[in-house]
C-alpha cells in the first residue's frame, strides 16, 4: 500500500517570488514520482517525473523537485513563479513493479500567484 | 492528449438512473484506469484494467462497475447513480515500457458528471 501527503493545500505567492510545495509519500516497496498541474477547467499535465538515477529532476515550465529516499520526499520547487503558474498541483506516487503500477496521488496545493 | 479521449465531456443526469462514461485509446496500451477527482482529495482510483476483460477494485469501487472488452476501450457503469457521484472522471493508460524513460501515465481531458 501506498499513500501521498502534500502538506499545504493552499500556497499563495508573490509574482517573481520562489515557491515550494512539499510532498511525503509512504510505501512498503520502491517508488516511481510525479508532479502534475492542473490549470483552472483542465486535465492533469505531467511536470516532471523521478524514476532512478539523479535525486534532482528537472521538468518543463523551469520546475524541479529532489527526491529523498531517506525523508521519502519529493518536492517541488521553482525559483521565480508567474502570474500564469496559478494553478492546482499533484504529486504522485507509483509502486515499482507492485500489482497494477497504480498511481496514488496527494490531495493537491493550490498555487495563488499575486502581482 | 494525444491517444485518449473521454465521452461524453458533460453529463447531467438524475439519482437513480444508470450512467456509462467511455474511454478510448488508440495507443494500445494494456493498462487503463478510472479515477474521480473531488475538491481536497486529488484523483482517487476507481477501477483498473491490466488486459482485456481483466480488471480490479481500487480504492473507492463502490457502486461503480467497469468492463473492457477490447483493449481501445474501458467503461465505467454508474449503475445507480447517486448525488455523491458528482464529480470528475478521469481516464489514464499506461503501457509497458522496455525503456524506464518513457515509463509513464496519460491522462484524459476528464468527464465532469452532476447527479441530480
Amino acid at each position: 500500500a501506498q499513500s501521498v501527503t502534500q502538506l499545504d493545500s493552499q500556497v499563495p505567492v508573490f509574482e517573481e517570488a520562489p515557491v515550494e510545495l512539499r510532498c511525503n509519500y509512504s510505501s512498503s516497496v520502491s517508488v516511481y514520482l510525479f508532479w502534475y498541474v492542473q490549470y483552472p477547467n483542465q486535465g492533469l499535465q505531467l511536470l516532471l517525473k523521478y524514476l532512478s538515477g539523479s535525486t534532482l529532476v528537472k521538468g518543463i515550465n523551469g520546475f524541479e523537485a529532489e527526491f529523498n529516499k531517506s525523508q521519502t520526499s519529493f518536492h517541488l520547487r521553482k525559483p521565480s513563479v508567474h502570474i500564469s503558474d496559478t494553478a492546482e498541483y499533484f504529486c504522485a506516487v507509483s509502486g515499482v513493479k507492485a500489482a497494477g503500477n497504480k498511481l496514488t496521488f496527494g490531495g493537491g496545493t493550490r498555487v495563488l500567484v499575486k502581482p | 492528449d494525444a491517444g485518449i479521449t473521454q465521452s461524453p465531456r458533460h453529463k447531467v443526469t438524475e439519482t437513480g438512473t444508470p450512467v456509462t462514461l467511455r474511454c478510448h485509446q488508440t495507443e494500445n496500451h494494456r493498462y487503463m484506469y478510472w479515477y474521480r477527482q473531488d475538491p481536497g482529495h486529488g484523483l482517487r482510483l476507481i477501477h483498473y484494467s491490466y488486459g482485456v476483460k481483466d480488471t480490479d477494485k481500487g480504492e473507492v469501487s463502490d457502486g461503480y462497475s467497469v468492463s473492457r472488452s477490447k483493449t481501445e476501450d474501458f467503461l465505467l457503469t454508474l449503475e445507480s447513480a447517486t448525488s455523491s457521484q458528482t464529480s470528475v472522471y478521469f481516464c489514464a493508460i499506461r503501457g509497458d515500457s522496455a525503456t524506464i524513460a518513457n515509463y509513464g501515465y496519460t491522462f484524459g481531458s476528464g468527464t465532469r458528471l452532476t447527479v441530480v
